[in-house]
């Protein structure tokens, strides 16, 4: 079975400071890795994925997220914050094999930026 | 296009009514899927469809059914609402590309 931990569950930044949440998951095969942004009172929205070729990938708003295979993980990372950016964050994960459609969200982390 | 929509918007329930929640897509996405949303528990995947006439279970699927009759409409169904099910339900869609588009959500209150 797939599974996602992200252990920030709450993190206030001041605005211009750089962000790292973290997120690491569990899966016995190769995946494809998601990182969804709720913010107040919307629904998810992609901001970046993972399929296969470049760890390093960038996403929209200037987001991006490293997967390292060794270490099960796939960060999200951006060099400076704007208040604009508060919200949930939520990795996922999905088993790359054949008739895998299951998506499995991490519990999120709730990320508040300080003006 | 509409997207993904989901209705009601709200709903309250007292504890033993059925009801249907109502998911509609128009980017004619074969994947459909619905989840839960609690505090500090994320979102866990209810049911699952991958094309019309197909479903299946997803993390948390007891006390919930579903069926897809046709590509556009996936409609989850509450038999007996329970106070558990108190939460909100977000509907998504993807294609092969495996970007999910979701809904807006329903906040169900169950007394």
């Amino acid at each position: 079975a797939q599974s996602v931990s992200q252990h920030n569950h709450h993190v206030i930044l001041s605005e211009a400071a750089s962000l790292e949440l973290g997120c690491n998951y569990s899966y016995g095969g190769t995946v494809n890795l998601f990182w969804y942004v709720q913010y107040p009172g919307q629904h998810l929205q992609l901001l970046l994925k993972y399929f296969s070729g470049d760890p390093l990938v960038k996403g929209i708003k200037g987001f991006e997220a490293e997967f390292i295979k060794s270490k099960f993980s796939f960060n999200l990372r951006k060099p400076s914050v704007q208040w604009s950016d508060t919200a949930e964050y939520f990795c996922a994960v999905k088993g790359s094999n054949f008739g895998n459609e299951k998506l499995t969200f991490g519990t999120g982390t709730r990320l508040t930026i300080i003006p | 296009n509409a997207g993904v929509t989901q209705t009601p918007k709200f709903q309250v329930l007292k504890t033993g009514q059925s009801m249907t929640l109502q998911c509609a897509q128009d980017m004619n996405h074969e994947y459909m899927s619905w989840y839960r949303q609690d505090p500090g528990m994320g979102l866990r995947l209810i049911h699952y469809s991958v094309g019309a006439g197909i479903t299946d279970q997803g993390e948390v699927p007891n006390g919930y059914n579903v069926s897809r009759s046709t590509t556009e409409d996936f409609p989850l169904r509450l038999l007996s609402a329970a106070p558990s099910q108190t939460s909100v339900y977000f509907c998504a869609s993807w294609d092969s590309l495996y970007e999910q588009y979701f809904g807006p959500g329903t906040r169900l209150t169950v007394t």
